[in-house]
């Protein structure tokens, strides 16, 4: 039983390169998000699917973009990385509907020089 | 919208002693209430939840929370800590209409100390 899993778990990018960071859920739920981890500042949503075919920006979207591929998987873009995208990324998911919590991948540890 | 706030940062304590994790929320709308802890290097996971009924919740690793509507607060206990629980402890809610987003607040750091 997988849950959620990210991909890759660490990375280091240098400033203006791309990359994408991977998600994949195998519960069937229906919303995903992603999520930035800073010290002192908790987890603050960077883009969500409430639903598969859907997306939406959360507190913090730029210089970033997702895309709901299927069902199951919600990728994040970075387009041209910048040393303040230097944090701890998580994906989550849940099933969207009342009361229902979030399953977290193990996070993805970027570091941009 | 939603907002928590954690009132400490961080909470150092002796092994065995009782523990209270505080967390007050403020909403325009009635919402449910959780409890993550997150270990070093990993991801959250569930501690407990407040959906409806009964104000005292049980989690797992002995853990409980108080939903006090009055005080908007949701603050975690437990009565005799050990140095496992050391970690990053998140309260989070979520809105009763809607998308249902959780929306966290900026932790508390769990120190015990042997």
């Amino acid at each position: 039983n997988a849950g959620v899993t990210q991909t890759p778990k660490f990375q280091v990018l240098k400033t203006g390169q791309s990359m994408t960071l991977q998600c994949a859920q195998d519960m069937n739920h229906n919303s995903m998000y992603w999520y930035r981890q800073d010290p002192g500042m908790g987890l603050r949503l960077i883009y969500y699917s409430a639903s598969e075919g859907t997306t939406d920006k959360g507190e913090v979207p730029n210089g970033y973009n997702v895309s709901r591929l299927n069902k199951r998987e919600f990728s994040l873009r970075l387009e041209s990385a910048a040393p303040s995208q230097t944090s701890v990324y998580f994906c989550a998911s849940s099933l969207g509907t009342m009361g229902t919590e979030a399953f977290f991948g193990q996070g993805t540890r970027l570091t941009v020089v | 919208a939603q907002s928590v706030t954690q009132l400490d940062s961080q909470v150092p304590v002796f092994e065995e002693a009782p523990v209270e994790l505080r967390c007050n929320y403020s909403s325009s709308v009635s919402v449910y209430l959780f409890w993550y802890v997150q270990y070093p290097n990993q991801g959250l996971q569930l501690l407990l939840k407040y959906l409806s009924g009964s104000t005292l919740v049980k989690g797992i690793n002995g853990f409980e929370a108080e939903f006090n509507k009055s005080q908007t607060s949701f603050h975690l206990r437990k009565p005799s800590v050990h140095i496992s629980d050391t970690a990053e402890y998140f309260c989070a809610v979520t809105g009763r209409r809607g998308s249902y987003i959780p929306t966290f607040g900026r932790g508390t750091s769990l120190i015990v100390h042997p």
